[in-house]
Formats: structure tokens, sequence, C-alpha cells
């Protein structure tokens, strides 16, 4: 079976600090690990994936994401908070045509 | 390029009441997904449409939801009837392949049940 645990429901940082949402996940395969995004009254937007290629995933809005697989971690960092990031963040592992996702992170970004 | 829409954005209905929510997946789209968030708790998967076919609808909570995709086109998905705990955050989700590497979110429908 397959499962993610996202550390911490909230997070909080100042604006210009490093962002970290951390994700562990549990899969017996080879996972796909995806973070989604929702801002407030907006769908779920698509930050970035790891589907086995390269361990350092770039996504949009200067988010990364690092797949380690000894630490079955897939942790989510942004070297400077913006205001704009204030939102809630999803991590995920795809099992068999279905997605398994964390509780979730809310992300305030204060001034 | 129109992406997942969802309809109603809301919705508040009483206890016993029937709902229907829509989805219109991105044209092209053969594999549609509902999706289901509780308040508070995480994202569940409801089901899973490959065109009109249901592949897996094993996250279905109980036999008062009803999810249909006449002619592999959108979906509708049928509470009857509603209870308090149905209420939360319904997503659906298109992709032309299988899997959820070039999956596309909906905005989502919020249901409260009152």
């Amino acid at each position: 079976a397959q499962s993610v645990t996202q550390l911490g429901s909230h997070v909080s940082v100042s604006e210009g600090a490093l962002v970290l949402l951390r994700c562990n996940y549990s899969s017996s395969v080879p996972p796909y690990l995806f973070w989604y995004v929702q801002y407030p009254n907006q769908g779920l937007q698509l930050l970035l994936k790891y589907t086995s290629a390269a361990t350092l995933v770039k996504g949009i809005n200067g988010f990364e994401a690092e797949f380690k697989k000894s630490e079955t971690s897939f942790h989510l960092t942004k070297p400077s908070a913006h205001m704009s990031d204030a939102a809630e963040y999803f991590c995920a592992v795809s099992g068999y045509n279905k997605l398994i996702f964390g509780a979730g992170t809310r992300l305030a970004v204060h001034p | 390029e129109a992406g997942v829409t969802q309809f109603p954005s809301h919705s508040v209905i009483e206890k016993g009441q029937t709902v229907t929510l829509r989805c219109d997946p991105i044209s092209g789209h053969d594999n549609l997904y509902w999706y289901r968030r509780v308040m508070g708790k995480e994202i569940k998967f409801l089901l899973h449409f490959v065109k009109e076919s249901k592949q897996d609808e094993s996250g279905m909570p109980n036999n008062r939801f009803l999810a249909e995709r006449t002619g592999g086109t959108y979906s509708t998905l049928k509470v009857q009837p509603a209870e308090l705990e149905d209420s939360g955050v319904y997503f659906c989700a298109s992709s032309q392949l299988r899997g959820h590497t070039e999956a596309f979110f909906g905005q989502g429908t919020r249901l409260t049940v009152v």
C-alpha cells in the first residue's frame, strides 16, 4: 500500500525566508511523486512532479523538491517566500491509476 | 484551451435532498477522476473513468453516490440522499493518458449539507 505523510499542518514563515514543506512517502514500487498547490478559492494546481528522472525537480513559481529514496522523502523548498505563496500545499504519490494525497500543509507568509 | 470545468462551484442543500455535480474534462481526455476532501482531512480518490467505463470505483463511500459518464464526455456525480458527512470539496481531474503525470484538476465543487 502507498501512503503520504506531510509533517506540519500549518507552517508560517516571514517574507523572504526559506520555505520548507515536508513530505514522506511509503511505496512498495518506485513512486511517482507530486506537489500540488491550492490558492484561496481556486482549484488544485500542479507545482512539480517526480517521475524517476532527475532527483531534483524544479517546478513553477521558484519551488523545487528533491527525491531522496534513502529517506523516503520528497520535501518542497523555495529559497525566498513571497506573500503570494500563501496557500495550501499537498504532496501525493501515484498509485495504480489514482493519487494518494497527504493531509495538506497550509503555508502562511507574514511581512 | 479550456481546462477542467466543474459546476456548481458551491452547493448548499438540506440533509435528505439530492445533488448532482458535473465535471467537464479537457477535450480529448479519456481518463476522468473524481476525488473528495472532507473538511480537514486528506483528498481521497472516489473513482476513475476511461471514456464511459468505470475502471475503478473502489473509493466510492456507499451506494448513495452514483457517477456516470454517458458518451465518454462530461461526468456527473449524484448524491442521493445527501447526509451531513457528505459535506466537503469534490474535485474532478482529467488526463489523456492513464496515470496522473499529466492530469489536470478542476476548481472543485464545495458541497455543504445542512
